[in-house]
């Protein structure tokens, strides 16, 4: 069964600074997709950034990039000039190719500090 | 506003009552998953329906049911409720049903409190 670890319950970063959130997943599938969700205190998730295994070209939204390394199983969210707004629930969450449902971490919080 | 629309927002009730969720997708939609998030099972996988058929399974419990209407809508029943069933419902919905391609967006949530 595929897993996905977050190692960092709570993350705190000054306002206009850059932090990366760690992420890591177990999975013996070659095709797959990679998430992260963000749930502010309003709760809705929303998606931030998604990554298809078969890219080598780490994806990019704004501020918002990854940095994934296939062979090390690592998809990690790298947020910069953090914003007050984003300070919210991170979840990364991997869905493989053919499936139906999203298997997620347990989340990073984050901070931001003024 | 991600385009799914889910109701109630809020709910409160009894341990042994039932209860419905509904869920609108997203305008063009086909696919309605349900998600439970509880505070020490994190976010679950409950059922998926793909144009009104059942395509996938996860960790619902046989007290729980859902449907998917010939609108497209969906709607979850919880039923004999235990105070651990009290948590955060998620809908979602993508295009297609199994296409990784496709990207799944959630809806506000309803929130479960079972006393």
């Amino acid at each position: 069964a595929q897993t996905v670890t977050q190692s960092q319950p709570e993350m705190s970063v000054q306002e206009a600074e850059t932090v990366t959130l760690s992420c890591t997943y177990d999975t013996s599938e070659s095709d797959y997709y990679l998430f992260w969700y963000k749930q502010p205190p309003s709760r809705q998730m929303i998606l931030v950034i998604r990554q298809e295994a078969y890219k080598q070209q780490n994806a990019t939204e704004n501020r918002f990039s990854v940095n994934f390394q296939k062979a090390a199983k690592s998809f990690s969210l790298k947020i910069s000039d953090s914003q007050l707004g984003d300070a919210a629930m991170y979840f990364c969450a991997y869905r493989r190719q053919g499936a139906q449902k999203l298997v997620f971490g347990q989340g990073t919080r984050l901070t931001i500090n003024p | 506003d991600s385009g799914v629309t889910q109701t109630p927002k809020h709910l409160i009730t009894a341990t042994g009552q039932r209860v419905t969720l509904r869920c609108s997708p997203r305008s063009g939609d086909l696919s309605v998953y349900w998600y439970q998030q509880s505070l020490d099972q994190g976010l679950q996988f409950l059922i998926q329906y793909y144009n009104g058929e059942e395509r996938a399974k996860g960790n619902i419990l046989e007290r729980f049911s859902a449907q998917q209407f010939p609108d497209l809508h969906s709607e979850l029943n919880l039923s004999s409720l235990e105070l651990g069933d009290s948590a955060l419902y998620f809908c979602a919905s993508s295009v297609s049903a199994e296409d990784g391609e496709n990207t799944i967006y959630f809806g506000e949530g309803s929130w479960l409190t079972v006393v």
